[in-house]
């Protein structure tokens, strides 16, 4: 499975955006990058991914650097409902990957 | 919105005792999920499940765990001799297809307590 790397915590003031990165330099040309979240004491929820382009939903914006060697989820206004952990995950693209696999992720902390 | 749903939310079971956590997954999905997670550790893959079978499982699926798809719409995961370790979060999960383009949709888990 290729790796990812995300700082282990982070805090930003409510109201405010925020930009969580996450470093993947061995990402293959296949890999899309996968964004989950988990509140506390829920399951992981879906947030974004993609796999070269920018993408915007309802939730996030993705970020995908140029070398695709890097991305940043970017929350556009913090809630106190967005504080989680937050995983950036790589899935392979063909058909033979079967699981979405979780490291550590990074804590997020939004302060009212 | 679909959802993955789980149930119970709570289990609490003696050591020694079968368990069985249930499932119901997205209803159009075709791949099925489990995974755990011990208080303050990271999610942990369990099993995968495609077309009736067992398609991938980890390490920690030894021969005490066990799933099924007994019908059309559940999913259930049995723990045959429980263990004060097995106590966790058990997420189950879905997925449309098995590749990277596709999401995957968490249920909000069973809390299972091994007494």
């Amino acid at each position: 499975d290729a790796k990812t790397t995300q700082p282990n915590s982070m805090e930003s003031n409510e109201e405010e955006p925020v930009h969580l990165p996450c470093n993947h330099s061995t990402i293959s040309g296949t890999d899309y990058i996968h964004w989950y979240r988990q509140l506390p004491s829920q399951g992981p929820e879906y947030v974004i991914h993609g796999l070269t382009s920018n993408v915007n939903n309802r939730m996030a914006s993705l970020a995908i650097a140029e070398d695709r060697k890097s991305s940043t989820l970017i929350l556009h206004r913090a809630t106190l409902r967005d504080a989680a952990v937050y995983y950036c995950i790589l899935r392979d693209g063909k058909t033979s990957y079967d699981k979405v696999i979780f490291g550590p992720g990074t804590s997020l902390s939004v302060i009212p | 919105e679909p959802e993955v749903t789980q149930t119970p939310s709570h289990q609490v079971t003696q050591m020694g005792q079968e368990v069985i956590l249930r499932c119901v997954p997205i209803s159009n999905h075709l791949y099925f999920y489990w995974y755990r997670q011990i208080l303050g550790q990271k999610v942990e893959f369990l099993v995968s499940f495609y077309n009736n079978e067992i398609s991938e499982k980890s390490e920690i699926f030894d021969d005490q765990f066990s799933v099924e798809r007994p019908d059309g719409s559940n999913f259930t995961l049995k723990i045959r001799s429980t263990k004060l370790e097995d106590s966790a979060m058990y997420f189950c999960a879905s997925s449309r297809t098995r590749t990277g383009n596709t999401e995957a949709f968490f249920g909000q888990g069973t809390r299972l307590t091994v007494v």
